[in-house]
């Protein structure tokens, strides 16, 4: 496996702001996601980040709300943007090793409550 | 459209007792499958994964999985329940026309009696 690790590990922001979370993998990775988990709930996918080009996002999620970056293969950041009470949820990065594709392996998450 | 089920919100289990978390997915084409466990305040830790073969796998913890293609099920299980083991289990499916995207269950909270 690999260490993934996520920065900050929680943060409480206030409405109207915005928070840059970072994913960080000691290892070669093909592919790195993100997730929201909203309290009690599943996770859904926000998008795929690609390396060197504009991350995928999936149905209901725009790049406005929710900038990210990868700027090489081992590092990614996922802003939310202008946040509201409803942005509370648990951010989860997670990546597909070289050594081990097709197979997810996450961070810690990322805690964030917005007043 | 895909979709993966897990019927039980809650189960409650008394420690040493057998534990079976059910999972049923959609769609036809052939699934890759995991199981995840997540403690409180936690991230997601890899339990187990099929991909093809033996339709019994063995996971960490003591976790096995059987893959039934003719229920589209994916069940967990465990012999024997110990009190640590009391977390939020999901289940996950990954497609293999869906580029490495998994969809997640809803989740099963197990609750582990003394």
């Amino acid at each position: 496996s690999a260490v993934i690790s996520q920065k900050p590990s929680r943060d409480i922001c206030q409405r109207g702001t915005s928070l840059t979370i970072q994913c960080q993998v000691d290892s070669q990775v093909t592919m790195m996601f993100w997730y929201r988990q909203q309290p009690g709930q599943s996770l859904t996918l926000i998008a795929t980040a690609n390396q060197g080009s504009e991350a995928t996002y999936e149905s209901g999620f725009v790049i406005d709300k929710f900038p990210i970056s990868r700027p090489n293969l081992t590092f990614s950041t996922l802003t939310v943007s202008n946040m509201s009470p409803e942005d509370s949820s648990i951010y989860l990065c997670s990546v597909d090793l070289l050594t081990d594709q097709e197979t997810q392996y996450f961070g810690p998450g990322t805690r964030l409550l917005v007043l | 459209a895909q979709s993966v089920t897990q019927p039980d919100i809650h189960i409650t289990v008394s420690e040493g007792a057998s534990l079976e978390l059910r999972c049923n997915y959609s769609y036809g084409a052939t699934p890759y499958l995991f199981w995840y466990v997540q403690s409180p305040g936690q991230g997601l830790q890899l339990l187990l994964k099929y991909f093809s073969g033996d339709t019994l796998v063995q996971g960490i913890k003591g976790f096995e999985a059987e893959f039934k293609r003719s229920q589209s099920s994916f069940n967990l299980r465990k012999p024997s329940v110990h009190w640590s083991d009391a977390a939020e289990y999901f289940c996950a499916v990954g497609w293999m026309d869906s580029s490495y995207k998994l969809i997640f269950g809803s989740g099963t909270r197990l609750l582990v009696r003394p």
